[in-house]
This record gives structure tokens, sequence and C-alpha cells, in this order.
């Protein structure tokens, strides 16, 4: 069974500033998706990023940038210029081709002025 | 366009009773997803339906079953309420054979007293 692991329950980042989110998974499939999603407070989950395993070429949106290492099994999102709207829950999420998506327990994410 | 929406908001119940949540997809989707998410946790997977069948399940005992109707729009049921099944229930809709996203609903926040 896949398993995603993220091992910073809470962080924390001064406005413009750049941080970056930790994620494992464990997986012995070789094609499958990784996503990073947003809940904040008001708990609607945002899609914020996504990367397909295939793919060696890290996935980029505007300020949000991962770094994917497939044999490390890692997959770390980068948020650059850090804005106050980016607090919030993240969540890394981990899916196989049948569409079963598994997530990590969360980072806690505070940006402060 | 309207995104994927849930009801009810919120919902209380007592230990014993029976509980029916709702979910509408995303206009073009043809996936719902369930998941579980208790306070402070990741969302948990409870099962997927497509062509009005379930098509994978995480593992959740039998009191949680699950509809799709033909206009995609689904039904999550949870008989014999516990007071651990009070959570927030996320409906996430998709494409069966898209690219992996999943867009969420607001979640329906349910308590059993």
């Amino acid at each position: 069974a896949q398993t995603v692991t993220q091992s910073q329950p809470e962080m924390s980042v001064q406005e413009a500033e750049t941080v970056t989110l930790s994620c494992t998974y464990d997986t012995s499939e070789n094609n499958y998706y990784l996503f990073w999603y947003k809940q904040p407070p008001s708990r609607q989950m945002i899609l914020v990023i996504r990367q397909e395993a295939y793919k060696q070429q890290n996935a980029t949106e505007n300020r949000f940038s991962v770094n994917f290492q497939k044999a490390a099994k890692s997959f770390s999102l980068k948020i650059s210029d850090s804005q106050l709207g980016d607090t919030a829950m993240y969540f890394c999420a981990f899916m196989n081709l049948n569409n079963d998506m598994r997530f990590g327990a969360g980072t806690r994410l505070t940006v402060k002025p | 366009d309207a995104g994927v929406t849930q009801s009810p908001t919120h919902l209380i119940k007592t230990r014993g009773q029976q509980v029916t949540l709702r979910c509408s997809p995303k206009s073009g989707h043809d996936t719902v997803s369930w998941y579980q998410q208790a306070l402070g946790q990741g969302p948990q997977f409870i099962f997927q339906y497509y062509e009005e069948e379930e098509r994978q399940r995480g593992n959740f005992p039998d009191r949680f079953s699950g509809h799709q109707f033909p206009n995609y729009s689904s039904e999550l049921n949870v008989n014999a309420l516990l007071l651990g099944d009070s959570a927030l229930y996320l409906c996430a809709s998709s494409l069966f054979r898209g690219r992996g996203e999943q867009f969420f609903g607001p979640g329906t926040r349910l308590t059993v007293l």
C-alpha cells in the first residue's frame, strides 16, 4: 500500500521569503501522480500543483514549484515570495493509475507579516 | 461553471443513527470520490464511484456505502453511527481518464453525539 509522509507538522515563514515543505512517499509502482493541495481555514481543498511521475521536469505554477526526486521518492514544495494568503494546511498526495489517492498528514504553514 | 457542491454543510446526529451526504460533481466530470478528514489529519480515502459502480475502496467498514446516479451526482451513507465517525466528509470529482486532478467540495461537517 502506498503511504505518504510529511515530516513537518508546522512551519512558519516571513512574508516575501521562500519556504520548502517536505514530502516522501512509498510505492512499488512506476507510473503515478503526485499533488500538493492547500486547505485554508475556510476548509475547501485547492489544488496547488501536480506532477506526473514519468516526467522528469519539475512542475511549476507561478510562485509554486516542486523538487521531484523519483529515485528517492521525494516530492517537496517550494513557495517563493510567500504571501499572507498562503497561510493554510498543505497536503501532499499520491495517486496511482487506478485513481486511488492517499494523503499525508499535512503541514500547517503560517506566513508572518 | 459550478464547482463541486456538497450538502448539507453541517449535520448533527446521535450514535446508532444513519446519515446521507450528497455531492454534485464539477460540470463535465464523471467520477466522484469520498474522503473522511478527522480534525487535524489528512483526508482518508473512503471509496470512488464511476459509471454508477464502486471502483475503489479504502479501509472503511461496510457501514459506509455509496451510490452514484446517472447524472454523476453521488451519495455517501453511513449506518450505525459511532462517535468516531465525527469528521469532515469531503467529496472530490474528476475525469476517470483525465490527468489525475481531483476537485474538492467544501465538505460536510458531521458531528456524532
